[in-house]
Protein backbone atom coordinates (compact mmCIF):
# COMPACT_ATOMS: atom_id res chain seq x y z
CA UNK A 1 0.00 0.00 0.00
CA UNK A 2 1.76 3.53 -1.02
CA UNK A 3 2.38 5.15 2.16
CA UNK A 4 4.11 8.75 2.89
CA UNK A 5 7.67 8.59 3.75
CA UNK A 6 9.03 11.42 5.66
CA UNK A 7 13.12 12.16 6.23
CA UNK A 8 14.63 12.70 8.01
CA UNK A 9 13.85 10.38 10.92
CA UNK A 10 15.11 12.85 13.78
CA UNK A 11 16.93 16.24 13.26
CA UNK A 12 18.68 17.95 16.03
CA UNK A 13 19.85 21.46 15.63
CA UNK A 14 20.89 24.31 17.21
CA UNK A 15 18.97 27.38 18.34
CA UNK A 16 18.57 30.28 15.88
CA UNK A 17 19.64 27.81 12.42
CA UNK A 18 17.32 26.90 9.64
CA UNK A 19 16.18 23.68 9.24
CA UNK A 20 14.07 21.90 6.28
CA UNK A 21 11.80 18.71 6.97
CA UNK A 22 11.19 16.55 3.94
CA UNK A 23 8.10 14.36 3.04
CA UNK A 24 7.37 12.23 -0.17
CA UNK A 25 3.39 12.06 -0.35
CA UNK A 26 1.15 9.16 -1.58
CA UNK A 27 1.59 10.27 -5.54
CA UNK A 28 -2.06 10.69 -6.49
CA UNK A 29 -2.98 12.69 -3.30
CA UNK A 30 -3.23 16.86 -4.03
CA UNK A 31 -3.85 17.88 -0.69
CA UNK A 32 -0.43 18.26 1.62
CA UNK A 33 -0.49 18.90 5.52
CA UNK A 34 1.74 19.52 8.17
CA UNK A 35 0.69 18.57 11.71
CA UNK A 36 3.14 18.48 15.02
CA UNK A 37 3.02 17.08 18.32
CA UNK A 38 4.92 18.23 21.32
CA UNK A 39 5.78 15.74 23.84
CA UNK A 40 3.02 15.38 25.99
CA UNK A 41 0.61 17.34 24.34
CA UNK A 42 -2.10 17.08 21.52
CA UNK A 43 -1.53 16.97 17.76
CA UNK A 44 -1.55 20.43 16.27
CA UNK A 45 -2.62 21.50 13.03
CA UNK A 46 -0.08 23.51 11.13
CA UNK A 47 -0.93 23.78 7.37
CA UNK A 48 -2.39 22.52 4.28
CA UNK A 49 -1.23 23.01 0.67
CA UNK A 50 -2.81 22.72 -2.62
CA UNK A 51 -2.11 23.46 -5.86
CA UNK A 52 0.79 25.26 -4.68
CA UNK A 53 -0.32 27.72 -2.43
CA UNK A 54 -1.09 27.21 1.21
CA UNK A 55 -5.03 26.59 1.51
CA UNK A 56 -5.18 27.09 5.27
CA UNK A 57 -2.63 27.56 7.96
CA UNK A 58 -3.29 27.88 11.91
CA UNK A 59 -1.99 30.45 14.51
CA UNK A 60 1.47 28.39 14.73
CA UNK A 61 2.86 28.67 10.89
CA UNK A 62 4.12 32.04 11.37
CA UNK A 63 6.44 33.83 9.18
CA UNK A 64 9.13 31.59 11.06
CA UNK A 65 7.89 28.52 8.58
CA UNK A 66 7.24 28.30 5.43
CA UNK A 67 6.19 25.25 2.93
CA UNK A 68 7.21 24.59 -0.43
CA UNK A 69 6.47 21.81 -3.25
CA UNK A 70 9.84 22.32 -5.22
CA UNK A 71 9.24 19.06 -7.45
CA UNK A 72 6.36 16.66 -8.17
CA UNK A 73 7.10 14.68 -5.53
CA UNK A 74 8.78 16.44 -2.31
CA UNK A 75 6.71 18.41 -0.12
CA UNK A 76 9.06 20.63 2.59
CA UNK A 77 8.52 22.08 5.80
CA UNK A 78 11.14 25.18 6.54
CA UNK A 79 11.57 26.44 9.72
CA UNK A 80 14.27 29.13 9.65
CA UNK A 81 15.26 30.12 12.67
CA UNK A 82 14.36 27.65 14.95
CA UNK A 83 13.51 27.88 18.89
CA UNK A 84 13.80 25.57 21.63
CA UNK A 85 10.01 25.56 21.76
CA UNK A 86 10.09 24.13 18.23
CA UNK A 87 10.97 20.97 19.48
CA UNK A 88 8.25 18.42 18.39
CA UNK A 89 7.27 15.82 16.23
CA UNK A 90 6.13 17.08 12.92
CA UNK A 91 3.94 15.10 10.88
CA UNK A 92 3.72 14.98 7.03
CA UNK A 93 0.20 14.47 5.82
CA UNK A 94 -1.73 13.74 2.44
CA UNK A 95 -5.07 13.65 1.06
CA UNK A 96 -6.80 12.76 -2.53
CA UNK A 97 -9.07 15.23 -1.78
CA UNK A 98 -9.97 18.30 0.33
CA UNK A 99 -13.45 17.09 1.42
CA UNK A 100 -14.90 15.46 4.93
CA UNK A 101 -14.80 12.24 3.41
CA UNK A 102 -11.72 12.06 2.44
CA UNK A 103 -8.84 10.79 5.22
CA UNK A 104 -5.34 11.72 5.82
CA UNK A 105 -2.32 9.58 5.49
CA UNK A 106 0.37 10.36 7.89
CA UNK A 107 3.87 9.52 7.71
CA UNK A 108 5.92 8.31 10.50
CA UNK A 109 6.87 11.80 11.52
CA UNK A 110 10.34 13.45 12.26
CA UNK A 111 11.45 14.17 15.47
CA UNK A 112 13.11 17.91 15.78
CA UNK A 113 15.24 18.51 18.46
CA UNK A 114 16.66 22.26 18.91
CA UNK A 115 18.98 22.43 21.51
CA UNK B 1 -14.98 25.38 20.44
CA UNK B 2 -14.33 22.27 18.78
CA UNK B 3 -13.47 19.59 21.90
CA UNK B 4 -13.54 16.45 22.70
CA UNK B 5 -13.22 14.30 25.69
CA UNK B 6 -12.28 10.56 25.93
CA UNK B 7 -11.04 8.77 29.12
CA UNK B 8 -7.09 8.78 29.35
CA UNK B 9 -6.89 5.28 29.10
CA UNK B 10 -8.64 1.82 29.01
CA UNK B 11 -7.62 -1.96 29.37
CA UNK B 12 -9.26 -4.80 27.52
CA UNK B 13 -8.40 -8.36 26.80
CA UNK B 14 -7.14 -9.80 23.93
CA UNK B 15 -9.84 -10.71 21.53
CA UNK B 16 -12.97 -9.42 23.59
CA UNK B 17 -14.98 -6.23 21.79
CA UNK B 18 -13.18 -2.50 23.04
CA UNK B 19 -16.16 0.49 23.12
CA UNK B 20 -14.10 3.85 23.19
CA UNK B 21 -16.16 6.16 23.79
CA UNK B 22 -15.88 10.38 23.24
CA UNK B 23 -17.72 13.22 24.11
CA UNK B 24 -18.19 16.03 21.92
CA UNK B 25 -20.69 18.15 23.39
CA UNK B 26 -20.22 21.73 21.61
CA UNK B 27 -20.34 20.00 18.20
CA UNK B 28 -21.85 21.70 15.43
CA UNK B 29 -23.70 20.41 12.54
CA UNK B 30 -21.52 20.60 9.97
CA UNK B 31 -18.65 18.76 12.02
CA UNK B 32 -17.49 15.20 10.92
CA UNK B 33 -16.20 13.15 13.99
CA UNK B 34 -13.41 11.28 12.67
CA UNK B 35 -11.19 8.32 14.54
CA UNK B 36 -7.40 8.17 13.94
CA UNK B 37 -5.02 6.17 15.92
CA UNK B 38 -1.27 5.88 16.84
CA UNK B 39 0.48 2.94 17.49
CA UNK B 40 3.66 3.48 19.18
CA UNK B 41 6.48 5.31 17.05
CA UNK B 42 4.39 5.74 14.06
CA UNK B 43 2.43 8.60 12.16
CA UNK B 44 -1.34 8.29 13.12
CA UNK B 45 -3.66 6.32 11.03
CA UNK B 46 -7.01 6.92 9.86
CA UNK B 47 -9.64 4.04 11.24
CA UNK B 48 -13.03 5.55 10.20
CA UNK B 49 -15.37 8.43 10.26
CA UNK B 50 -18.92 9.96 10.16
CA UNK B 51 -21.44 12.20 10.48
CA UNK B 52 -24.65 11.12 11.73
CA UNK B 53 -24.97 7.83 10.78
CA UNK B 54 -23.24 4.61 12.50
CA UNK B 55 -20.43 3.64 10.02
CA UNK B 56 -18.74 0.00 9.64
CA UNK B 57 -15.58 -0.57 7.99
CA UNK B 58 -13.23 -3.50 8.24
CA UNK B 59 -11.50 -1.96 11.30
CA UNK B 60 -13.94 -0.78 13.03
CA UNK B 61 -17.75 0.59 14.10
CA UNK B 62 -18.87 3.80 14.87
CA UNK B 63 -21.76 4.68 16.42
CA UNK B 64 -22.86 7.91 16.80
CA UNK B 65 -25.87 9.55 19.29
CA UNK B 66 -28.69 10.80 18.03
CA UNK B 67 -28.16 14.46 18.90
CA UNK B 68 -24.36 14.04 17.91
CA UNK B 69 -22.70 15.21 21.02
CA UNK B 70 -20.92 11.78 21.90
CA UNK B 71 -19.67 8.88 19.71
CA UNK B 72 -18.56 5.28 20.45
CA UNK B 73 -15.55 3.67 18.48
CA UNK B 74 -16.35 -0.30 18.58
CA UNK B 75 -13.31 -2.34 17.82
CA UNK B 76 -14.85 -6.02 17.52
CA UNK B 77 -12.58 -8.26 18.28
CA UNK B 78 -9.45 -6.49 20.11
CA UNK B 79 -5.92 -8.24 19.03
CA UNK B 80 -2.42 -7.19 20.31
CA UNK B 81 -1.63 -4.90 17.29
CA UNK B 82 -4.26 -2.82 18.23
CA UNK B 83 -2.60 -1.40 21.40
CA UNK B 84 -2.52 2.48 20.44
CA UNK B 85 -3.35 5.87 21.35
CA UNK B 86 -7.34 6.35 19.76
CA UNK B 87 -7.75 9.99 19.08
CA UNK B 88 -11.39 10.95 18.20
CA UNK B 89 -11.19 14.21 16.12
CA UNK B 90 -13.88 16.72 14.97
CA UNK B 91 -12.88 17.94 11.49
CA UNK B 92 -14.40 21.57 10.92
CA UNK B 93 -13.65 23.69 8.20
CA UNK B 94 -11.17 20.45 6.63
CA UNK B 95 -8.96 20.85 9.85
CA UNK B 96 -8.48 18.08 12.24
CA UNK B 97 -9.12 19.00 15.80
CA UNK B 98 -7.34 16.66 17.71
CA UNK B 99 -7.66 15.75 21.35
CA UNK B 100 -5.66 14.05 23.82
CA UNK B 101 -6.63 10.74 23.01
CA UNK B 102 -7.19 7.52 25.21
CA UNK B 103 -4.22 4.97 25.65
CA UNK B 104 -5.61 1.37 24.68
CA UNK B 105 -3.94 -1.36 26.24
CA UNK B 106 -4.41 -4.46 25.46
CA UNK B 107 -3.74 -7.96 27.99
CA UNK B 108 -3.44 -10.97 26.54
Amino acid sequence: EPEVTQTPSHQVTQMGQEVILRCVPISNHLYFYWYRQILGQKVEFLVSFYNNEISEKSEIFDDQFSVERPDGSNFTLKIRSTKLEDSAMYFCASSIDRGYNSPLHFGNGTRLTVT
Amino acid sequence: DAKTTQPNSMESNEEEPVHLPCNHSTISGTDYIHWYRQLPSQGPEYVIHGLTSNVNNRMASLAIAEDRKSSTLILHRATLRDAAVYYCILMRNYQLIWGAGTKLIIKP
